[in-house]
């Protein structure tokens, strides 16, 4: 099945500073969405993509698609104490399931 | 907020126990999943639905059984509890059309001792 690897596990960010996280898939993939999951909470839909090269952005946060359609990454500028948390990429190949990468967990110094 | 709802949010059971966890989706959704998650770590898929009288085993192989009588309705069920099943357990649905992005429920937290 496909596996999508995603990196950094851990993330320590100053406050203030970017930081990007990456998402590859072993297979290409028809979408990919992201997720944030807040310490002792659920994940959260944060955004699809479906078109390769495909950039959308919400206020600091920068989501890529590739043109290959096996990769992604989310940036986020100016990292502030709200962004805490765990992001999720999460894979799907032409059917309803997503298969989901191990996460980069954010931390941030005041 | 998404309307989707798991029951109880805290389980803490002996080994052999029955147990069945509860999750309920207002939505409409016919697309329904249960994840396994522990702490920190990746979500694994343990079951999923695409509707009434549709279950299929997911990615991770589990002991645990769901069933989907009703839409809005998806309980997950572990005949025979042991402490290497306890984890958190999320449940979520999604549309049959259009945007597939999936509505998490708050999650069970199960100990089994």
């Amino acid at each position: 099945g496909q596996q999508v690897m995603q990196i950094p596990q851990y993330q320590h960010v100053q406050e203030g500073e970017d930081f990007t996280t990456y998402c590859n898939s072993s297979t290409t993939l028809s979408n990919i969405q992201w997720y944030k999951q807040r310490p002792g909470g659920h994940p959260v839909f944060l955004i699809q993509l479906v078109k390769s090269g495909e950039v959308k952005k919400q206020k600091r946060l920068t989501f890529q698609f590739g043109e290959a359609k096996k990769n992604s990454s989310l940036h986020i500028t100016a990292t502030q104490t709200t962004d805490v948390g765990t992001y999720f990429c999460a894979g799907s190949s032409n059917d309803y399931k997503l298969s989901f990468g191990a996460g980069t967990t954010v931390t941030v110094r005041a | 907020e998404a309307d989707i709802y798991q029951t109880p949010r805290y389980l803490v059971i002996g080994t052999g126990k029955k147990i069945t966890l509860e999750c309920s989706q207002t939505m409409g959704h016919d697309k329904m999943y249960w994840y396994q998650q522990d702490p920190g770590m990746e979500l694994h898929l343990i079951h999923y639905s695409y509707g009434v009288n549709s279950t299929e085993k997911g990615d991770l192989s589990s002991e645990s059984t769901v069933s989907r009588i009703r839409t809005e309705h998806f309980p997950l069920t572990l005949e025979s509890a042991r402490p290497s099943h306890t984890s958190q357990y999320l449940c979520a649905s999604s549309r049959t059309t259009g945007y597939n992005e999936q509505f998490f429920g708050p999650g069970t937290r199960l100990t089994v001792l």
